[in-house]
């Protein structure tokens, strides 16, 4: 089946990196997808990686994905008060008539001074 | 460029009225589009899909329904809303496996 795991909280210190982790079940996820959303807010997207990358860097993102373990990681570098927010890990899964975006629980990121 | 627009923003309804929350998309055609909605300190979880016209899929049994009258446009409705219906309900669209687009989502109480 479709599930997608993160850890529910992260709190870190402010310009300290942020680690957000996410485990996906479907491997032939074409997309993986990490999504911002700020309080009372939709959701933004913030980077993607295609699921034959091993990963991508963008600004202070870096995306790492580990296909053999079906592991995703958002490395957020010199983590600032604006960064607070919940983050989605979700994965396109193939093989159904449309496509249907799995999404994780989220992961609340704190940080602190 | 690709819009969507999702309406009302916040919405208090007592507990057996009717729900019509409303999603639309310009500046694309037939575009997929989902209703998530997000509970209290909880993830998203995906409500419904369409990929056409007249085309639901209902990924959860519940007290909701979806339709899609137009290409651009999708509803997310219920006849008598329960409690346990309060929450962040978010429209989104995608073109395929590419990313999805969200609106700014209904803050729907029950009370």
């Amino acid at each position: 089946g479709e599930d997608v795991e993160q850890s529910l909280f992260l709190s870190v210190r402010e310009g300290d990196s942020s680690v957000i982790n996410c485990t996906y079940t479907d491997s032939s996820s074409t997309y993986l997808y990490w999504y911002k959303q700020e309080p009372g807010a939709g959701l933004q997207l913030l980077t993607y990686i295609f699921s034959n990358m091993d990963m991508k860097q963008d600004q202070r993102l870096t995306v790492l994905l580990n296909k053999k373990d079906k592991h995703l990681s958002l490395r957020i570098a010199d983590t600032q008060t604006g960064d607070s927010a919940i983050y989605f890990c979700a994965e396109s899964p193939r093989g159904s008539s449309a496509s249907k975006i799995i999404f994780g629980s989220g992961t609340r990121l704190s940080i602190r001074p | 460029s690709q819009t969507i627009h999702q309406w009302p923003a916040t919405l208090v309804q007592p507990v057996g009225s009717p729900l019509s929350l409303e999603c639309t998309v310009e500046g694309t055609s037939n575009p997929n589009l989902y209703w998530y909605r997000q509970a209290a300190g909880r993830g998203l979880q995906l409500l419904f899909y369409s990929v056409g016209i007249g085309q639901i899929s209902s990924e959860v049994p519940q007290n909701l329904s979806a339709s899609r009258p137009q290409d651009r446009q999708f509803i997310l409705s219920s006849k008598k809303l329960l409690l346990s219906d309060s929450g962040f309900y978010l429209c989104a669209w995608s073109a395929g496996d590419t990313e999805a687009f969200f609106g700014q989502g209904t803050r729907l109480t029950v009370v």
